[in-house]
């Protein structure tokens, strides 16, 4: 089947360390890779996307990229900031479905 | 952008009665919308799929008679959880579609606590 599992938290760093949040997925197709991110009494929010082997998904300073040998879609981020602080979820599409399957989440805090 | 709207963001219940949660699509129309529950330290599980103008599509080990799931127009769906228990408390999310980008909004959630 299709799942993904994340690095399990809650991740707590201080500002401008660098950051990884692991994300692994097993899939039966060829899946389209997300990190969506939720601020406090927000909804989810889409953080960057992959679609295709090597692809690498970009935005607000965070990257993550699409590996199929290991893979893996680790989400990194080079000096967090306290206003990163917020649960983040990676994901899968299989290619025509239209279902996404999401990781448990990681609850990342950033203290100045 | 596309903004979706849940609402209310937080009801209480008892037990035995019925809540009705509503997912709107603001700015654009949503042909499908998803309805998923999230448990405390837990992914978002997919509950159900629901389609504008027909019936929902129901993931396996989801009571379709409990979760009443209604598209009767394009821009809301609703989710109506029947004779709540304890256990149906949850945060309950609701994502549609947007067919200009093929991307999904999600709404701010609903959490229900059912006493």
């Amino acid at each position: 089947g299709n799942s993904v599992t994340q690095m399990e938290g809650p991740v707590t760093l201080s500002e401008e360390a660098f950051l990884t949040i692991n994300c692994t997925y097993t899939a039966t197709g060829y899946p389209s890779l997300f990190w969506y991110v939720q601020y406090p009494g927000e909804g989810l929010q889409l953080l960057l996307k992959a679609t295709k082997a090597d692809d690498k998904g970009s935005n607000k300073g965070f990257e993550a990229t699409y590996r199929k040998e290991t893979t893996s879609f680790h989400l990194e981020k080079g000096s967090v900031q306290v206003s990163d602080s917020a649960v983040y979820f990676c994901a899968l599409m299989i290619q025509g479905a239209q279902k996404l399957v999401f990781g448990q989440g990681t609850r990342l805090t950033i203290n100045p | 952008g596309a903004v979706v709207s849940q609402h209310p963001s937080r009801v209480i219940c008892k037990s035995g009665t019925s809540v009705k949660i509503e997912c709107r699509s603001l700015d654009f129309q949503a042909t499908t919308m998803f309805w998923y529950r999230q448990f405390p330290k837990q992914s978002l599980m997919l509950m159900a799929t629901s389609n504008e103008g027909s019936k929902a599509t129901y993931e396996q080990g989801v009571e379709k008679d409990k979760f009443l799931i209604n598209h009767a127009s394009l821009t809301l769906s609703t989710l109506t959880v029947t004779s709540a228990h304890p256990e149906d408390s949850s945060f309950y999310i609701c994502s549609a579609r947007d067919p200009r980008s093929s991307g999904y909004t999600f709404g701010s959630g609903t959490r229900l606590t059912v006493v």
